[in-house]
């Protein structure tokens, strides 16, 4: 069974511009989180999508936001890009128990 | 506000001894708690979990440990390998409404594992 994919695994963006991060969640699993992990932290919780509706979000500007599509895969947009977005951004969907399973991340580099 | 957080930043161990990485929390609403192992380069990967109605857990290798009166979790790795070198993470959070699955992260331990 697949786990948690996330593309791509590299991306660098320059200040302002728009950087687009992919998802998709373990097959059955239909909710789906993104967290945000900056060099040298812990993991930050960004947003929560359950059947296409953000459930919830972390303390973060409105220029993070997101998408969750009928296939349950997931979409995290970061607009006006800055150099504090520079961190690996981690995708998870959720099992049965509660436990949440990861991808690999995403590492997104602001110039 | 609510947070989970690590008495020890950083471990090393010899290969074979026991390693204990202990994690203190804040939040008594908390009644789930994880434990993350996170490799170089990759994510978090799910090591053992455990709810408040409980106070040990095994699995293979590993045991976490829940003491609520003082709110502290540990997780012990019996027999320590070389590939159990990586960052531990703690987290809690909520299993129900709108906090389901949002974990709260401590800021992790790095434990290093000599041949």
């Amino acid at each position: 069974e697949a786990g948690v994919t996330q593309s791509p695994t590299h991306l660098i963006k320059t200040r302002g511009q728009q950087a687009t991060l992919r998802c998709s969640p373990i097959s059955g699993h239909t909710s789906v989180y993104w967290y945000q992990q900056a060099l040298g932290l812990g993991l930050q919780f960004l947003l929560w999508y359950d059947e296409g509706e953000e459930r919830n979000r972390g303390n973060f500007p409105p220029r993070f936001s997101g998408r969750q599509f009928p296939n349950y895969s997931s979409e995290l947009n970061v607009n006006a890009l800055e150099l504090e977005d520079s961190a690996l951004y981690l995708c998870a969907s959720r099992g049965n128990t509660g436990e949440l399973f990861f991808g690999e991340g995403s590492r997104l580099t602001v110039l | 506000g609510e947070s989970v957080g690590l008495h020890l930043p950083t471990l090393s161990v010899q290969e074979g001894d026991n390693s204990i990485i202990n994690c203190a929390y804040s939040n008594s609403a908390s009644d789930y708690f994880i434990w993350y192992k996170q490799e170089s380069g990759k994510g978090p990967q799910f090591i053992i979990d455990i709810r408040s109605n409980m106070d040990k857990r095994q699995g293979q290798r590993v045991t976490v440990l829940l003491n609520k009166t003082v709110k502290h979790l540990s997780l012990q790795i019996a027999a320590t390998q070389p590939g159990d070198s990586a960052v531990y993470f703690c987290a809690e959070g909520k299993p129900g409404g709108t906090s389901y699955g949002k974990l709260t992260f401590g800021q992790g331990t790095i434990l290093t594992v000599h041949p």
